[in-house]
C-alpha cells in the first residue's frame, strides 16, 4: 500500500522550454502533496504543499509563477517548470498523504530534470 | 524552529558489521514526529519508521532498529549485520508544530557504504 508514482522519470528539454511533471497516489487518496528538489549529494529541499482543490502554499525563495503546481483531483498533482533554464536541472520529488494516515509521507521515485 | 542534525557524512563498513546512525533534533513542539527514510541509488525515498514524540519505546524491525531517548533529543537507527543491499543515503525527518505540521524537516542524511 501506499504506493506513489511520477512520470516522466527523467527528462532532457531545451532551455526555455516548459516541463510537466506528474505525481500519483496510486493505492490511496492524497489529501496532501509536497513537492522537494534535491541536489546531488545534499538533503531533500521542500517546494511547495498542495491540498487538493486549492491553490499551492510555496516555501520561501521559491517562485510560484516558475513552478507552476496544480492538485486538480485526490489522486493526481503536477509540477509544471516554466522556462526552464539549465540551473532548473535538478532530482524533482514529490510525495503524499492520505486520509487514512495524514502524518507519514510517501515518496515517488523521483524525476530528474536536465536543461540544457 | 525545527532543526534535525546528521552530523555523519558518510558511514563505511565491511558487510555482515553492524553500524548506527545518529540523529539529534531540535524543536519547541511538544507533539511531532520523527521519521527516518532510506535514498538507494535508484532515488526513490523508502519510508522506514514513524515514532510521535510520546512514545519512547525502541523499536526492532528485523535488522533495523531505533531508538528514541527525549532526554538527548535523539534518534539514532541501528543496522544490525549490514548487507551490501544496506548501501543508501538515510535521512531522519522531524515533522511538528502549529505553523508546519506535517512539513518534514530533513537533516543532511548520511551515506552508508557496505563492502563484500
Amino acid at each position: 500500500g501506499a504506493v506513489v508514482s511520477q512520470h516522466p522519470s527523467w527528462v532532457i528539454c531545451k532551455s526555455g522550454t516548459s516541463v510537466k511533471i506528474e505525481c500519483r497516489s496510486l493505492d490511496f487518496q492524497a489529501t496532501t502533496m509536497f513537492w522537494y528538489r534535491q541536489f546531488p549529494k545534499q538533503s531533500l529541499m521542500l517546494m511547495a504543499t498542495s491540498n487538493e482543490g486549492s491553490k499551492a502554499t510555496y516555501e520561501q525563495g521559491v517562485e510560484k509563477d516558475k513552478f507552476l503546481i496544480n492538485h486538480a483531483s485526490l489522486t493526481l498533482s503536477t509540477l509544471t517548470v516554466t522556462s526552464a533554464h539549465p540551473e532548473d536541472s535538478s532530482f524533482y520529488i514529490c510525495s503524499a498523504t492520505g486520509l487514512a494516515d495524514t502524518d507519514t509521507q510517501y515518496f515517488g521515485p523521483g524525476t530528474r530534470l536536465t536543461v540544457l | 524552529a525545527q532543526k534535525v542534525t546528521q552530523a555523519q557524512t558518510e558511514i563505511s563498513v565491511v558487510e555482515k558489521e553492524d553500524v548506527t546512525l545518529d540523529c539529534v533534533y531540535e524543536t519547541r513542539d511538544t507533539t511531532y514526529y520523527l521519521f527516518w527514510y532510506k535514498q538507494p541509488p535508484s532515488g526513490e525515498l523508502v519510508f522506514l519508521i514513524r515514532r510521535n514524540s510520546f512514545d519512547e519505546q525502541n523499536e526492532i524491525s528485523g535488522r533495523y532498529s531505533w531508538n528514541f531517548q527525549k532526554s538527548t533529543s535523539s534518534f539514532n537507527f541501528t543496522i544490525t549485520a549490514s548487507q551490501v543491499v544496506d548501501s543508501a543515503v538515510y535521512f531522519c525527518a522531524l515533522s511538528g508544530g502549529t505553523d508546519s505540521w506535517g512539513k518534514l524537516q530533513f537533516g543532511a542524511g548520511t551515506q552508508v557504504v557496505v563492502t563484500p
